[in-house]
């Protein structure tokens, strides 16, 4: 079973920012906390992952909380070509290679 | 460089029949995952190769599922006596080492009638 809850959908604006939220109550303390995206028709994309401190990269930030329970991936700028399916993924704690999916959060974009 | 590649794009098959799906990995990357997802769903782990280790098929639904990766490159899945519940989306991913980023193939969609 998946081991993090997305909502099920969000939407927003162009050009504005997103606040993708996730919660991974039972992480322990070496289990990284992965984000992919999957536009439509194709396969998955890695977005960004961390484990303690927040992240930046090209394509986003994502921000951890201090307690590690709940992380945010943010799109500073969202475009239209952003709307996809984001999935939050914490490793298992017992496998040290398995991704463990959930459903995801289905990103809708309106012009 | 080239990423991840998978044939058939699209692969339909009458139930009772065996099906043979290949994935070519990134050149160099050492593991390679196999996952399934229906249609609006997550995805579900199927099999993982790592390097010359024995692979992880502790996702595989069934034996009627099995996977070989030759020369710790190509890899094929293949489902024997498919029924109407393996039709969905079969996507092939591999990484530099296990816990890296994964890069996904475009994926084959099974249809079983």
């Amino acid at each position: 079973d998946a081991k993090t809850t997305q909502p099920n959908s969000m939407e927003s604006n162009e050009e504005e920012p997103v606040h993708l939220p996730c919660n991974h109550s039972t992480i322990s303390g070496t289990d990284y906390i992965h984000w992919y995206r999957q536009l439509p028709s194709q396969g998955p994309e890695y977005v960004i992952h961390g484990l303690t401190s927040n992240v930046n990269n090209r394509m986003a930030s994502l921000a951890i909380a201090e307690d590690r329970k709940s992380s945010t991936l943010i799109l500073h700028r969202a475009t239209l070509r952003d709307a996809a399916v984001y999935y939050c993924i914490q490793e298992a704690t017992d496998s040290n290679y398995q991704l463990i999916w959930g459903a995801g959060t289905k990103l809708i974009i309106k012009p | 460089g080239a990423g991840v590649s998978q044939s058939p794009s699209n692969k339909v098959t009458e139930k009772g029949k065996d099906v043979e799906l290949r994935c070519d990995p990134i050149s160099g990357h050492t593991a390679l995952y196999w996952y399934r997802q229906s249609l609006g769903q997550g995805l579900e782990f199927l099999i993982y190769f790592q390097g010359n280790s024995a692979p992880d098929k502790s996702g595989l639904p069934s034996d009627r599922f099995s996977a070989e990766r030759t020369g710790g490159s190509v890899s094929t899945l293949t489902i024997q006596r498919t029924q109407q519940e393996d039709s969905a989306v079969y996507l092939c991913a591999s990484s530099l080492e296990s816990l890296n980023e994964q890069f996904f193939g475009p994926g084959t969609r099974l249809t079983v009638l």
